[in-house]
């Protein structure tokens, strides 16, 4: 079981450039999300969804866009990349939802936009 | 903004030490979840409980919560140097929609 599968592992953009941060799970889980892990700043959600089609904001949504055709994947796209998006970004999904929510996260992306 | 801040940033201890960290909330949640990342990592799943609970166990970790103070701890029992890593804990409020919203965690270092 592969659990959580993030590419690349690491990732350098210039400014204004596009591109799509890939997160796969194999567990059959409905619900997936993106968190970004700043220093000082602890991890803060970006955007989550509760399956299939389904695609909500979190916290940090601007700059960012996500959709959801498959259960298995749900990918992360930098539409403009600036410096302030220069984080590690963790995908995670859960079996379940609410009160049942508990993450498995994959070991993450690290971006850096110069 | 986070809803839960742990206590303190930063733990030094012994091997064979008992490690106590804290999180406190701001609102009124559905559960407590405590994760571990190791440097480098995404973060693990160690232990939910949820907020008609006072305390839970698994292995060497015992979680506490307390509900009328907003608060919970975690405790690390004969502590290894293998327990070095990033704590945080994580809340689901009530009414939430789905959102597991973390602290900015505990650094835990554990001297062999």
């Amino acid at each position: 079981n592969a659990g959580v599968t993030q590419t690349p592992k690491f990732q350098v953009l210039k400014t204004g450039q596009s591109m799509t941060l890939q997160c796969a799970q194999d567990m059959n889980h409905e619900y997936m999300s993106w968190y970004r892990q700043d220093p000082g700043m602890g991890l803060r959600l970006i955007h989550y969804s509760v399956g299939a089609g389904i695609t909500d904001q979190g916290e940090v949504p601007n700059g960012y866009n996500v959709s959801r055709s498959t259960t298995e994947d749900f990918p992360l796209r930098l539409l403009s990349a600036a410096p302030s998006q220069t984080s590690v970004y963790f995908c995670a999904s859960s079996y379940g939802t609410g009160n049942f929510l508990s993450l498995h996260f994959g070991n993450g992306t690290r971006l850096t936009v110069t | 903004s986070q809803q839960g801040e742990e206590d303190p940033q930063a733990l030094s201890i012994q091997e064979g030490e008992n490690a106590t960290m804290n999180c406190s909330y701001k609102t009124s949640i559905n559960n407590l979840q405590w994760y571990r990342q190791n440097s480098g990592r995404g973060l693990v799943h160690l232990i939910l409980i949820r907020s008609n609970e006072r305390e839970k166990h698994s292995g060497r970790l015992r979680v506490t919560l307390d509900t009328s103070k907003k608060s919970s701890s975690l405790l690390i029992t004969a502590s290894r140097a293998a327990d070095t890593a990033s704590y945080f804990c994580a809340t689901v409020p009530t009414g939430a929609n789905s959102k597991l919203t973390f602290g900015k965690g505990i650094t835990l270092s554990v001297r062999p």
